[in-house]
């Protein structure tokens, strides 16, 4: 019964692969959101999808690529992945006019 | 000026203290704060808005001061269980659901 799980829990490759991260949300919210937290523990916003519509895309490289199948489900796909992009990946979901986020699990990628 | 700032800590304090955070934001044109709770490597979690009357939740008071852009948590009676990174957060005005974090304050609470 969790809210929000992404998958995989931890993901360790090499430069230069191409990698996903799935998140699905079970609580019927309209918005879901990708954040990045790195080594310094900075939290940032990625992106957010408001059903299945792209609302925000803060400046992050084009290597990585939301996809929104459904408003349940957004997922990360990044291309060519480099040593700067280790860190932990929280996805989130929000009702629509409200602004309480529930955060997954997140994602601890980690490239070599 | 970064959008959110926060006092890093780690403020160390016995159990059954009495702990304030500070925290300052730069966009006046903010209209929703909160406090989130991150526990070493896990998730953020609500732990409660921050109205302009300011509110309570138990041992947790929160202020909001919008003249000098100033939010406040306030931790009474420490609890061992309250030991987590308190982190600051501000939406970005005029952009729904983009929500701004401070990098948080680390609190321990000792025996």
């Amino acid at each position: 019964d969790t809210a929000v799980s992404q998958t995989p829990k931890y993901l360790v490759t090499q430069m230069g692969n191409d990698k996903s991260i799935k998140c699905e949300q079970n609580l019927g919210h309209d918005t879901m959101y990708w954040y990045k937290q790195d080594s310094k523990k900075f939290l940032k916003i990625m992106f957010s999808y408001n059903n299945k519509e792209l609302i925000i895309n803060e400046t992050v490289p084009n290597r990585f690529s939301p996809k929104s199948p459904d408003k349940a489900h957004l997922n990360l796909h990044i291309n060519s992945l480099e040593l700067g992009d280790s860190a932990v990946y929280f996805c989130a979901s929000s009702q629509v006019r409200q602004e309480t986020q529930y955060f997954g699990p997140g994602t601890r990628l980690l490239v070599l | 000026r970064k959008e959110v700032e926060q006092d890093p800590g780690p403020f160390n304090v016995p159990e059954g203290a009495t702990v304030a955070f500070n925290c300052t934001y730069s966009n006046s044109a903010s209209q929703s704060f909160f406090w989130y709770r991150q526990d070493c490597r896990k998730e953020p979690k609500l732990l409660m808005s921050v109205y302009s009357s300011g509110n309570e939740d138990g041992r947790f008071t929160a202020q909001l001061n919008r003249a000098s852009q100033y939010i406040s948590l306030l931790i009474r009676d420490s609890k061992l269980s309250d030991s987590a990174t308190y982190l600051c957060v501000v939406n970005a005005a005029g952009s729904q659901g983009n929500l701004i974090f401070g990098k948080g304050t680390k609190l321990s609470v000792k025996p």
